[in-house]
């Protein structure tokens, strides 16, 4: 099974600045298999990237993703009100997995 | 648009059965490997089971293999997860999602509360 690890847990921070979110696997990921999803408290998650650094539909360009092997990043450019949420990272070949998540909290 | 329902959660007593049913909508469901993924309170994802458009195949996680069961009618356009044998630590919201590039799609979630 691949672990995911997610850093940091909580992230704390202003809206207009920068989010950044790492995901560290236990061995390499294929990059087309690599997925990054928002959740909301009370909502199902919603997927954000795909690919590793692919925007899913509708998603804004705030968003970004990249990294490969056992790396990964999510970077959303300028946080806005409403992307204060859990983030999570995915594996999503053979026998998926998520990473623990990564809350960002408004500071 | 694509819409997937849950339905068929409630509380059932250690050791009971229930049979959980995803309506699909919005998008040719026989064209498409389908996922339960579940999430305990206040905890993070954890993936169920897949089942390819076919029904080809099914996978499960470890936690669940030999205790859960996917399955899938592309004429009715649903999805189901019979669980069996059920576990306090298989409460739970569960999750029907779509597979793609990713999880593109997912329903609201059925809860299932395990408790006596």
């Amino acid at each position: 099974e691949i672990v995911l690890t997610q850093s940091p847990g909580t992230l704390s921070l202003s809206p207009g600045e920068r989010a950044t979110l790492s995901c560290r696997a236990s061995q390499s990921v294929s990059t087309s298999y690599l997925a990054w999803y928002q959740q909301k408290p009370g909502q199902a998650p919603r997927l954000l990237i795909y690919g590793a650094s692919s925007r899913a539909t509708g998603i804004p360009d705030r968003f970004s993703g990249s990294g490969s092997g056992t790396d990964f990043t999510l970077t959303i450019s300028r946080l806005e009100p409403e992307d204060f949420a859990v983030y999570y990272c995915q594996q999503y070949g053979r026998s998926p997995t998520f990473g623990q998540g990564t809350k960002v909290e408004i500071k | 648009q694509v819409q997937l329902v849950e339905s068929g959660g409630g509380v059932v007593q250690p050791g009971g059965s229930l049979r959980l049913s995803c309506a699909a909508s919005g998008f040719t469901f026989s064209s498409y490997g389908m996922h339960w993924v579940r999430q305990a309170p206040g905890k993070g994802l954890e993936w169920v089971s897949f089942i390819p458009y076919d029904g080809s195949n099914k996978y499960y996680a470890d936690s669940v293999k030999g205790q859960f069961t996917i399955s899938r009618d592309n004429s009715k356009n649903t999805l189901y997860l019979q669980m069996n044998s059920l576990r306090a630590e298989d409460t739970a919201v569960y999750y029907c999602c779509r597979g793609s590039t990713g999880f593109d799609y997912w329903g609201q979630g059925t809860l299932v509360t395990v408790s006596s």
